[in-house]
């Protein structure tokens, strides 16, 4: 089993419309989780971190369930610029800290 | 600078050479990452260092790749004998590495092998 696993997608949706996706994870006793967005050619950045309470950022809301070992990501009110590849991260060892990375869920938004 | 720091940005080299990369971490970032993205595909989890302890080398592909990180500064990643396969962008992250700290990336070195 990967450590990280996400649907690659791709998620095509109509601007103003609602897309979810979920990224499952290996460790139980992972700690840390990320949300990284990449846009075509360019490197990977934080869009957020992800809290055990969930949490919200503007139209970005993500949610973790530890009992089912997986984080979410959800964005209301698609916009073209949201178009990107969306990975998931996590910490899967405690001793040294290391993030494990998800291949990525690519979201096209379309006029 | 602030961030990461990658060079060369680009790289040509011919198949069967040697190439050389270079990461600048952030100042204060004792992890550091490469990583390999073909065109099109997801980020290759290649090596990882953490301080001083022994890097996690269980992601490079064969005994042509390489990399060093002397404490906490500069990492070089070497590969031997280049093949066209190698042609990818290489990219560099580091990170606090403490519980809950992100990584950042620097801009990535594209490779192409002719």
């Amino acid at each position: 089993r990967k450590e990280v696993e996400q649907d690659p997608g791709p998620f095509n949706v109509p601007e103003g419309a609602t897309v979810a996706f979920n990224c499952t994870y290996s460790n139980s006793a992972s700690q840390s989780f990320f949300w990284y967005r990449q846009d075509c050619r360019k490197e990977p950045k934080l869009l957020m971190s992800v809290y055990s309470s969930g949490n919200e950022d503007g139209r970005f809301t993500a949610q973790l369930n530890r009992a089912s070992q997986y984080i979410s990501l959800l964005i209301r009110d698609s916009k073209l610029s949201d178009s990107a590849t969306y990975l998931c991260v996590v910490n899967m060892r405690l001793d040294d800290y290391k993030l494990s990375f998800g291949a990525g869920t690519t979201v096209t938004v379309r006029a | 600078g602030a961030g990461v720091s990658q060079s060369p940005s680009n790289k040509v080299t011919e198949k069967g050479k040697d190439v050389e990369l270079r990461c600048d971490p952030i100042s204060g970032h004792t992890a550091l990452y490469w990583y390999r993205q073909r065109l099109g595909q997801g980020l290759e989890f290649l090596i990882y260092f953490q301080g001083n302890s022994a890097p996690d080398k269980s992601g490079l592909p064969s005994d042509r790749f390489s990399a060093e990180r002397t404490g906490e500064s500069v990492s070089t990643l070497t590969i031997q004998r280049t093949q066209q396969e190698d042609s990818a962008v290489y990219l560099c992250a580091s990170s606090l590495g403490l519980g809950n700290t992100e990584a950042f990336f620097g801009q990535g070195t594209r490779l192409t092998v002719v």
